[in-house]
């Protein structure tokens, strides 16, 4: 299996809600990103685990929550979020440092 | 991180060979040169790199410059599943995790 998967596809939430994305890998990866990319621009970095440890926060608001629970399993929980962060959100997977595999993305709309 | 330099657009004609430049002056000497794509509305995808010399795939090749501070990367019969948009990187050594896209270039492949 060389997926990663990621849920949902399109996700449209208020201001006020609180919602989760999730990426789900059986590769063996011990490296999961999330990435952000808003339209017509390239993916950003946001947040690295290593080993289901946080490695790397690019200076996220804390309304992204991110969380490794296991090995294969990535979730970024979404609270209080705004319009300006209406993005593609990209999970990817790798050996630590090494190529990168993407899922699809989860098309987020804030309302 | 160092950066890199690639035109916004290129056009190719269907099963023509391909040159996708890409300019990184400032690389540092244990930067990899790395190649990614993204087709419409999917994740990136990897699709080569190198450090130094020369490197072939089944989906590409790179041609790396002495100095190393361009590179090339040529598709050697365009097809029309080949229009994406292309994104040279330069990724540290051995544990280094981030990807940091630039605009990259937009190829489109003419039927």
């Amino acid at each position: 299996d060389t997926e990663v998967t990621q849920t949902p596809k399109h996700l449209v939430m208020g201001m006020t809600n609180k919602k989760s994305l999730k990426c789900e890998q059986h590769m063996g990866h011990r490296a999961m990103y999330w990435y952000k990319q808003k339209a017509k621009k390239p993916p950003e970095l946001m947040f690295v685990y290593s080993y289901e440890k946080l490695s790397i926060n690019e200076s996220v608001p804390s309304r992204f929550s991110p969380e490794c629970p296991n090995s294969s399993l990535l979730n970024l929980h979404l609270h209080a979020l705004q319009p300006e962060d209406s993005a593609l959100y990209l999970c990817a997977s790798s050996p630590p440092g090494q190529i990168q595999f993407f899922g699809p993305g989860t098309r987020l709309t804030v309302l | 991180d160092a950066k890199t330099t690639q035109p916004n657009s290129m056009e190719s004609n269907e099963e023509e060979p391909v040159h996708l430049p890409c300019n990184h002056s400032t690389i540092s000497g244990t930067d990899y040169i790395h190649w990614y794509r993204q087709l419409p509305s999917q994740g990136p995808e990897y699709v080569i790199h190198g450090l130094t010399s020369n490197v072939n795939n089944r989906m590409a090749s790179l041609a790396i410059a002495e100095d190393r501070k361009s590179s090339t990367l040529i598709l050697h019969r365009a097809t029309l599943r080949d229009a994406a948009v292309y994104y040279c990187i330069l990724r540290g050594g051995a544990g280094s995790y981030q990807l940091t896209f630039g605009k990259g270039t937009k190829l489109s492949v003419i039927p």
